[in-house]
């Protein structure tokens, strides 16, 4: 079962901010997110697991609503490098095969 | 500690012909999956494992095989190429409670 993103794109100037919205219809482990630039392999950003444990890079935060199974990515302060395709991966909390699975993914361009 | 590595890194194919895309990884991690991702697209799961011994589909399985014989190693196989299957690929190893480690992806054309 894939997450559903949103938005699909966003543009931003230097220095704004961006929320990442991820959701599921069934119940959540973990979300993970990844940012991926053109031609390269995903680069891990954050995990967030059940019972509120999570790890990832110092400038990232996200947020993980178990109850809603949710989860949201917030990009302060953007910069440039920040410009790429992010994607949030889900593994669900039921059936023992636990794979993880990504959403369609959210473009962001970030302009000088 | 290398990670996962993929190999090749660039194949093209001929319509109808076989090929496996070799994907190891050296941190005993237990789930290993491929991925597939076309243009502007996002990450469709192919088939993934939870142990050596042990695969199942994910979300586009047609016209591909794995095996898992060792935690090492996830070969995945093309049994007969189709151009619908030029995309990129990615494989993948993670613990059930880590993110998950990508290789460096094989981007195959098949003509």
């Amino acid at each position: 079962q894939q997450p559903v993103q949103s938005p699909q794109a966003v543009i931003l100037r230097e220095g704004e901010d961006a929320v990442i919205n991820c959701s599921s219809s069934k119940a959540l482990y973990s979300v993970h997110w990844y940012r991926q630039k053109h031609g390269e392999a995903p680069v891990f950003l954050m995990i967030l697991l059940k019972g509120g444990e999570q790890k990832g890079h110092e400038k990232i935060s996200a947020s993980f609503n178990e109850k809603k199974q949710q989860s949201s990515l917030y990009l302060t302060a953007s910069q440039l490098s920040y410009s790429g395709t992010y994607f949030c991966g889900t593994v669900l909390s039921s059936g023992s095969a636990r794979q993880l699975t990504f959403g369609s993914g959210t473009q962001l361009t970030v302009l000088p | 500690n290398a990670g996962v590595t993929q190999t090749p890194k660039f194949q093209v194919l001929k319509t109808g012909q076989s090929m496996t895309l070799q994907c190891a990884q050296d941190m005993n991690h237990e789930y290993m999956s491929w991925y597939r991702q076309d243009p502007g697209m996002g990450l469709r799961l192919i088939h993934y494992s939870v142990g050596a011994g042990i695969t199942d589909q994910g979300e586009v399985p047609n016209g591909y095989n794995v095996s898992r014989s060792t935690t090492e190693d996830f070969p995945l196989r093309l049994l007969s190429a189709a151009p619908s299957q030029t995309s990129v690929y990615f494989c993948a190893s993670k613990r059930l409670t880590t993110e998950a480690f990508f290789g460096q992806g094989t981007r195959l054309t098949v003509v």
